[in-house]
């Protein structure tokens, strides 16, 4: 069965500092990954997706993740945070076949 | 607004009820998912159902059942309800098991 990790469950940073939120998953047989975020109150909305192709895939808030098949990772990082960036992000990969599996998530805290 | 509903949005009980939690997917989704998210448990799978039948089963607890509908609706049923199901839950639709889930606002139940 496919499982994932969020390496680190908080990350506070300052506002205009680059972030990176990490993901590992459990397989490398070919699968899919997304990134949802999560802001307060509100529910999970997708942030990014790799299918196939490239293999850094692009959000339109700025954020960016690259698929790395040998790590088995699919880290998101920002150069530039903002204040509104402060929400929960989780990583789900899904090995083909089955379903979303949602990492534990990570708190991003933007502090001004 | 991911097109998903759910209602109520909110619902305050007391222990040894039932209530039932109500989700519309998307037009054209065929598979809809049921999960918990608790502050000590996370984001927790629970049910999926696709095109009316059980697909996939989580964390799910005996007092809980959901179902799928022919016109796709899905309804979460809890009962005997003790304080520790007091959490958010959400319902998301996807096309097909494999592709991106999209979530509904979340039913906040309380617990008393």
């Amino acid at each position: 069965a496919q499982s994932v990790t969020q390496l680190d469950s908080q990350v506070p940073v300052f506002e205009e500092a680059p972030v990176e939120l990490r993901c590992n998953y459990s397989s490398s047989v070919s699968v899919y990954l997304f990134w949802y975020v999560q802001y307060p109150n509100q529910g999970l909305q997708l942030l990014l997706k790799y299918l196939s192709g490239s293999t850094l895939v692009e959000s339109i808030n700025g954020f960016e993740a690259e698929f790395n098949k040998s790590q088995t990772s699919f880290h998101l990082r920002k150069p530039s945070v903002h204040i509104s960036d402060t929400a929960e992000y989780f990583c789900a990969p899904n090995n083909a076949g089955n379903m979303l599996t949602f990492g534990g998530g990570t708190r991003l805290m933007v502090k001004p | 607004d991911s097109g998903v509903t759910q209602t109520p949005k909110h619902l305050i009980t007391a222990t040894g009820q039932r209530v039932t939690l109500r989700c519309s997917p998307r037009s054209g989704d065929l598979s809809v998912y049921w999960y918990q998210q608790s502050l000590d448990q996370g984001l927790q799978f629970l049910i999926q159902y696709y095109n009316g039948e059980e697909r996939a089963k989580g964390n799910i607890l005996e007092r809980f059942s959901a179902q799928q509908f022919p016109d796709l609706h899905s309804e979460l049923n809890l009962s005997s309800l003790e304080l520790g199901d007091s959490a958010l839950y959400f319902c998301a639709s996807s096309i097909d098991t494999y592709n991106e889930q999209f979530f509904g606002p979340g039913t906040r139940l309380t617990v008393l």
